[in-house]
């Protein structure tokens, strides 16, 4: 168990829709990161936010968005579902931000899109 | 950040170590080496990472080269739950991790 937990674990939805995944960090953690694991893409980095402040963004979607709330929970919104968007999205925190940080991952949401 | 290069797959017999090798001959002298798992679709599972020295833990140890061209990951008595993707991951001045296709390590009984 790493600390960082998600919810839900499990979401079904069509497309067109929206919907919000959320990510808690481990007690202590800053920064918060989201990556997107779909069969064909592997696992690629969405977006970074640092003390609830946006401080990297990989290859997010313009119908992504993210946020990081005061007390550190992060909230991933996907919109204008498409069938492609069906992946997993994990969350992962780390203590600070910089490439000595280590990240913990959580166990990760699974959308399907129909 | 310097690119990878891993093979594939990889068998282990369960109780002999596992030796996964990675290659980033491009790496720079400020970049660590890093390594994770995936068991399954379960979230990526932090094993070890390293600078220069050669690094050990409870889980694993990590061997770097000196000229820090490549390392190698050492499970030293693998057992069934150790199979895994396996991911080496060269990191810079950068916060995201770049996962590539990584090695899929079968232990077997």
């Amino acid at each position: 168990d790493s600390g960082v937990t998600q919810t839900p674990k499990h979401l079904i939805t069509a497309t067109g829709q929206r919907v919000t995944l959320r990510c808690s960090p481990r007690s202590g953690d800053l920064s918060v990161y989201w990556y997107q694991q779909s069969l064909d893409q592997g696992l690629q980095f969405l977006i970074q936010y640092y003390n609830g402040e946006e401080r990297a963004k990989g290859n997010i979607l313009e119908r992504f968005s993210a946020q990081q709330f005061p007390d550190l929970h992060s909230e991933l919104n996907l919109s204008s579902l498409e069938l492609g968007d069906s992946a997993l999205y994990f969350c992962a925190s780390s203590v600070a931000s910089g490439m000595q940080e280590t990240q913990y991952f959580g166990p990760g949401t699974r959308l399907l899109v129909l | 950040d310097a690119k990878t290069t891993q093979p594939t797959s990889m068998d282990c017999a369960e109780g002999r170590a596992a030796n996964l090798p990675c290659n980033h001959s491009t790496i720079s002298g400020n970049e660590y080496v890093y390594w994770y798992r995936q068991i399954h679709s379960q979230g990526p599972q932090y094993i070890i990472h390293g600078l220069k020295n050669n690094e050990t833990n409870e889980m694993a140890s990590l061997i770097i080269t000196e000229d820090r061209k490549s390392s190698t990951l050492i499970l030293p008595h693998a057992t069934l739950r150790d199979t895994a993707v396996y991911y080496c991951i060269v990191r810079g001045n950068t916060d995201k991790l770049i996962f590539g296709t990584g090695t899929r390590l079968q232990v077997f009984p």
